[in-house]
């Protein structure tokens, strides 16, 4: 079975900082997606950034970039240039190829707070 | 507005109570994904359906209950409700943007209180 790790339950930096969050999954397949949410106070959930697991490039959208390394099954997120917009909870969140259920595995999360 | 429409909002309700969380999903997507999420917990998922069938079942309580109407609009059941039933319900459904998955997208969730 699919699993997602995060392993920073919570962080914290300075606003304008740079801070990377990690994302380790297993998984045997081959053909796979990669999801970044993010939940701010307001509770509501926001799609970050996703990643095709067979483009070697690593998605980036704005601020957010991520460091796919398909060997070793880690899943990064980078935001620079750090707001305290960004102070809410990450969660990663795998879903395999080819799932006729399209369901979703979620790591437990990370908080991040931004502090100014 | 992401397109998932859920209601309530709040929900303040006694033990032992019975309640019932409405979802619609995004047009167009035929998918309904149930999920609770205690205070600073993660996301737990519930159950699925897709046009009407269940289609995949999580850590759901035999109290929960759920089922997804010819019109796609789905209900989550919960009864015979105790303090910890107390959190934030989302539903989402699959977010849109062509071929291959893009994600969910969620609604804003209705906060359950059991007092």
């Amino acid at each position: 079975a699919q699993t997602v790790t995060q392993s920073q339950p919570e962080m914290s930096v300075q606003e304008a900082e740079t801070v990377t969050l990690s994302c380790t999954y297993d998984t045997s397949e081959n053909n796979y997606y990669l999801f970044w949410y993010k939940q701010p106070p307001s509770r509501q959930m926001i799609l970050v950034i996703r990643q095709e697991a067979y483009k070697q490039q690593n998605a980036t959208e704005n601020r957010f970039s991520v460091n796919f390394q398909k060997a070793a099954k880690s899943f990064s997120l980078k935001i620079s240039d750090s707001q305290l917009g960004d102070t809410a909870m990450y969660f990663c969140a795998f879903m395999k190829g080819g799932d006729s259920n399209y369901q979703l595995i979620w790591g437990a999360g990370t908080k991040l707070i931004i502090k100014p | 507005d992401s397109g998932v429409t859920q209601t309530p909002k709040h929900l303040i309700t006694a033990t032992g109570q019975r309640v019932t969380l409405r979802c619609s999903p995004r047009s167009g997507d035929l998918s309904v994904y149930w999920y609770q999420q205690s205070l600073d917990q993660g996301l737990q998922f519930l159950i699925q359906y897709y046009n009407g069938e269940e289609r995949a079942k999580g850590n759901i309580l035999e109290r929960f209950s759920a089922q997804q109407f010819p019109d796609l609009h789905s209900e989550l059941n919960l009864s015979s409700l105790e303090l910890g039933d107390s959190a934030l319900y989302f539903c989402a459904s699959r977010a849109g943007g062509g071929s291959g998955f893009y994600g969910y997208t969620f609604g804003s969730g209705t906060r359950l209180t059991v007092v």
